[in-house]
């Protein structure tokens, strides 16, 4: 079973920073089959990211993947008040089941 | 717009048994695959099993296999989860999803509480 690995567990920015989010898989993850969501307290997850890349329907441009093999990146270039919350990454390729990242949380510094 | 409802959730005692239930409306529903998510109080995501839009094939994940069973009623557009011999490590928030690689449509969740 594919092992996914998030850095940081916490990563405490200001409104208007950059924030960058690694994942990192114990097997290259095939075709780039990785997601992102958010997560908000109390809420359910949201897709952000599929494809390792390609943002889901109404997500913002300041929402970006990259990466490839085992290393990914989800990066917000302009961090909003609403942006402040837990983001997991998940694999999709191969075979089941999925699994997801522990979590980065990001908070208000 | 998609929206999709959960319901069945409660307090079990270790042994019992609890059905879930997932109201789905807003798209093709006998087309899609439909899966459950669940996150145990404080923890991560953890995919639980998919059915198969088709072909009504299922999967599950190791440690509910033989015990949790999906499906789904495609005049009502609703999907299940029958959970029999609960343990206390089936404690979680149980997300109803859409698809069966990654999930762009969540609900809300239902809490299943494992305690004696």
């Amino acid at each position: 079973e594919i092992v996914l690995t998030q850095s940081p567990g916490t990563l405490s920015l200001s409104p208007g920073e950059r924030a960058t989010l690694s994942c990192r898989a114990s097997q290259s993850v095939s075709s780039s089959f990785l997601a992102w969501y958010q997560q908000i307290p109390g809420q359910a997850p949201r897709l952000l990211i599929y494809g390792a890349s390609t943002r889901a329907a109404g997500i913002p441009d300041r929402f970006s993947g990259s990466g490839s093999g085992t290393d990914f990146t989800l990066t917000i270039s302009r961090l909003e008040p609403d942006d402040f919350a837990v983001y997991y990454c998940q694999r999709y390729d191969g075979s089941l089941p999925w699994t997801f990242g522990q979590g980065t949380k990001v908070e208000i510094k | 717009e998609v929206e999709l409802l959960e319901s069945g959730g409660g307090l079990a005692q270790p042994g019992g048994s609890l059905r879930l239930s997932c109201a789905a409306s807003g798209f093709t529903f006998s087309s899609n695959a439909m899966s459950w998510v669940r996150q145990a109080p404080g923890k991560g995501l953890e995919w639980v099993s998919v059915v198969y839009g088709g072909t009504e094939s299922t999967d599950y994940v190791d440690s509910v296999k033989g015990r949790f069973t999906i499906s789904r009623d495609h005049a009502k557009s609703m999907v299940f989860l029958q959970m029999n011999s609960l343990r206390v490590e089936d404690t979680a928030v149980y997300y109803c999803a859409k698809g069966k690689y990654f999930f762009e449509y969540w609900g809300q969740g239902t809490l299943v509480t494992v305690s004696s």
